[in-house]
């Protein structure tokens, strides 16, 4: 199946500081990606929907200030956590979207452990 | 309101026995039903995705089920292993080809034990 990467696997921070997260289609070309959120014990929640070339959209909620996407290629999407503060302490998943046969299905990366000290 | 609701919220077996867990939902305009297995610090992986045509549908031990008039997904994982030990999420797709229009179930946490 599809490949997604996400680098890196885990970081530790301090307060304050920003934190860029990588995501990585590997083996297809992904128009779109997209960025989750998962609190322990929690669903995942979206935060933004990347496209390629264009603006994120946000979901209701999330500061575009503060968690900035850029998608810059049809492989790469970014998510960079500015001013990052303990609250901010997550597991931040992306998914690629993939086009074929009779519809699309999205692949998870393996997410990114974010603690903000 | 878009909802997916799953139960039991956990469950505990023993190796090598069969588990259902359930999946309800209430999504209109229904495109299709995925099931996921996250691992603990892990991302999810597909082990299933159904269509409103599709009532059943296997991955080696894993076996799916829809019933779209009633709205209801089934997950059957037969002779349960230890590495069965995980979250299975059940995420209903809205509209066909929408962007990031998945309504994701809380999740079944699912542990085999010796």
């Amino acid at each position: 199946g599809a490949v997604v990467s996400q680098h890196p696997s885990w970081v530790i921070c301090k307060s304050g500081t920003s934190v860029k997260i990588e995501c990585r289609s590997l083996d297809f070309q992904a128009t779109t990606m997209f960025w989750y959120r998962q609190f322990p014990k929690q669903s995942l929640m979206l935060m933004a929907t990347s496209n390629e070339g264009s603006k994120a959209t946000y979901e209701q909620g999330v500061e575009k200030d503060k968690f900035l996407i850029n998608h810059a290629s049809l492989t790469l999407s970014t998510l960079t956590v500015t001013s990052a503060h303990p609250e901010d302490s997550s597991f931040y998943i992306c998914s690629a979207r993939f086009l074929a046969g009779v519809g699309d299905t999205q692949y998870f990366g393996p997410g990114t452990r974010l603690t903000v000290l | 309101k878009n909802q997916v609701e799953q139960s039991p919220q956990s469950l505990i077996i023993l190796e090598g026995k069969n588990c259902t867990l359930q999946c309800n939902y209430t999504v209109s305009p229904f495109s299709n039903l995925r099931w996921y297995k996250q691992d603990t610090g892990r991302g999810p992986v597909s082990l299933t995705i159904m269509t409103f045509s599709e009532n059943t549908k296997s991955n080696g031990r894993y076996t799916a089920t829809l019933d779209a008039d009633t709205k209801q997904s089934s997950l059957h994982i037969t002779a349960s292993q230890l590495s069965d030990s995980a979250s299975y999420i059940c995420v209903v797709s809205a509209i066909e080809g929408s962007q990031g229009n998945l309504i994701f179930g809380k999740g079944t946490k699912l542990s085999v034990k010796p």
